[in-house]
């Protein structure tokens, strides 16, 4: 097992492209959820996924979010039309089964810079 | 609404002393609390966790009290070591909402040698 892992780690873009973060869950976990963290905050959830259905994204920052997990393994998350306050570490976790005691493991972040 | 609070930006404390962190809370819902370790440039680290049903988890070095009724839980490292420095933040879920976490804003601590 070898933990969550997010690509790229890194991501500079000029304003207005759009980019797109992957992120592989371990490998048996069925949850799969997305955050955001600015500077000196701490991390926002964004949106999770349950196998391939999305059950929620209303936390998504705008229409220009977007997540899929077409397959319930990997996920992706775009971003369209990007601006400055975009800017930010975006973070994927993974978890087992949703349980109550249910364990969140974080990747190690993709930063996002807008130019 | 914040609604999971570290109101210590910042600790500071000698190697092989305790370290107290502090969290508080204001949501009912929420029925399981995490510790996470984060360092610069990475991922939030998984560190301790607690239920609802319970008021106290140990692990090696970390414990975890939860006080229900004051909406309080704190982390106790003990003995504090320098690769103890790092950010953490505490975490809250329900598993109404998802189990999703909200997380404070983090206490930055430093562990002097």
């Amino acid at each position: 097992d070898t933990g969550v892992s997010q690509n790229p780690r890194h991501k500079i873009t000029k304003r207005g492209q759009n980019v797109t973060f992957r992120c592989d869950p371990i490998s048996e976990h069925n949850r799969l959820y997305w955050y955001r963290q600015t500077l000196g905050q701490g991390p926002e959830f964004l949106t999770y996924f349950q196998n391939e259905a999305q059950l929620e994204k209303s936390r998504l920052l705008s229409d220009r979010f977007s997540a899929e997990r077409p397959k319930g393994s990997f996920s992706t998350l775009e971003i369209q039309r990007t601006e400055q306050g975009d800017s930010a570490m975006y973070l994927c976790a993974s978890s087992l089964d949703g349980t109550s005691t249910d364990t969140q493991y974080f990747g190690p972040g993709t930063r996002l810079t807008v130019l | 609404d914040q609604q999971v609070k570290q109101n210590s930006p910042s600790l500071s404390v000698q190697e092989g002393r305790i370290s107290i962190l502090n969290c508080d809370y204001t949501n009912s819902m929420f029925d399981y609390f995490l510790w996470y370790k984060k360092y610069p440039a990475e991922g939030p680290t998984f560190l301790i966790s607690i239920s609802s049903i319970k008021d106290k988890n140990e692990d090696g070095r970390f414990t975890v009290f939860l006080n229900k009724s004051a909406k309080h839980l704190s982390l106790h490292i003990v003995p504090s070591q320098p690769g103890d420095s790092a950010v953490y933040f505490c975490a809250a879920s329900g598993k109404a909402a998802g189990n999703k976490l909200t997380f404070g804003g983090g206490t930055r601590v430093l562990v002097k040698p």
